[in-house]
């Protein structure tokens, strides 16, 4: 069984663009879990949808948001990038609503400049 | 605020020996995971905790739940290189669907 994947692996981007990181959960799964993990520092929730809907989100700005398409598949958009946007954006997946054993991707290093 | 804190935040330990990581919180978690990260990866889901004063083994790590479930300890026998990593504990407060991760303990096991 495949497990909870993320493309790109690294994106590089400019100070002010636009970036948009992909995930495709396990199969089965509904629930699609957002994280960024700056270096050498914790997780730090970002979103969470289940079902196509954004059931809880953290305490980041709305030039962060993201959405959960019919296929449980997700995206996350961050718009006018700042230089401490860099770090690893982790996706993961949960069978459904009320389970909270997740299952992580690989991550998908954005670097601003 | 960090609602789950982890004790010790590094800890450098030679092969073969014992360790203790502890994951602690004054609020009510209806369960508890506990997750190993290594550089550059995902974290890796090694066991759910439920029940208070539950005991789960996994091969050398043992993890309990404390008794009011506001509490978890991972204990590593005999370590290994392979061991090595970011050990974080994770769970939402009963009542909430806020799912936290605690602030991490980096474990090294030197050869």
């Amino acid at each position: 069984e495949a497990g909870v994947t993320q493309s790109p692996t690294h994106l590089i981007k400019t100070r002010g663009q636009q970036a948009t990181l992909r995930c495709s959960p396990i199969s089965g799964h509904t629930s699609v879990y957002w994280y960024q993990q700056a270096l050498g520092l914790g997780l730090q929730f970002l979103l969470w949808y289940d079902e196509g809907e954004e059931r809880n989100r953290g305490n980041f700005p709305p030039r962060f948001s993201g959405r959960q398409f019919p296929n449980y598949s997700s995206e996350l958009n961050v718009n006018a990038l700042e230089l401490e946007d860099s770090a690893l954006y982790l996706c993961a997946s949960s069978v459904d609503f009320g389970s909270y054993e997740q299952y992580f991707g690989p991550g998908t290093r954005l670097t601003v400049t | 605020t960090q609602l789950l804190e982890q004790s010790p935040q590094f800890l450098s330990i030679q092969e073969g020996e014992n360790l203790t990581v502890y994951c602690n919180s004054s609020s009510v978690f209806s369960s508890l995971q506990w997750y190993r990260q290594e550089p550059g990866e995902g974290p890796v889901l090694l066991v759910t905790v439920v029940t208070g004063g539950e005991v789960k083994k996994l091969k050398r790590l043992t993890f309990q739940f404390g008794d009011a479930r506001k509490d978890s300890s991972l204990h590593i026998t005999a370590a290994q290189t392979g061991d090595t990593g970011l050990y974080l504990c994770a769970g939402a407060r009963t009542g909430t669907y806020k799912y936290i991760f605690g602030t991490g303990t980096r474990l090294k096991v030197l050869a």
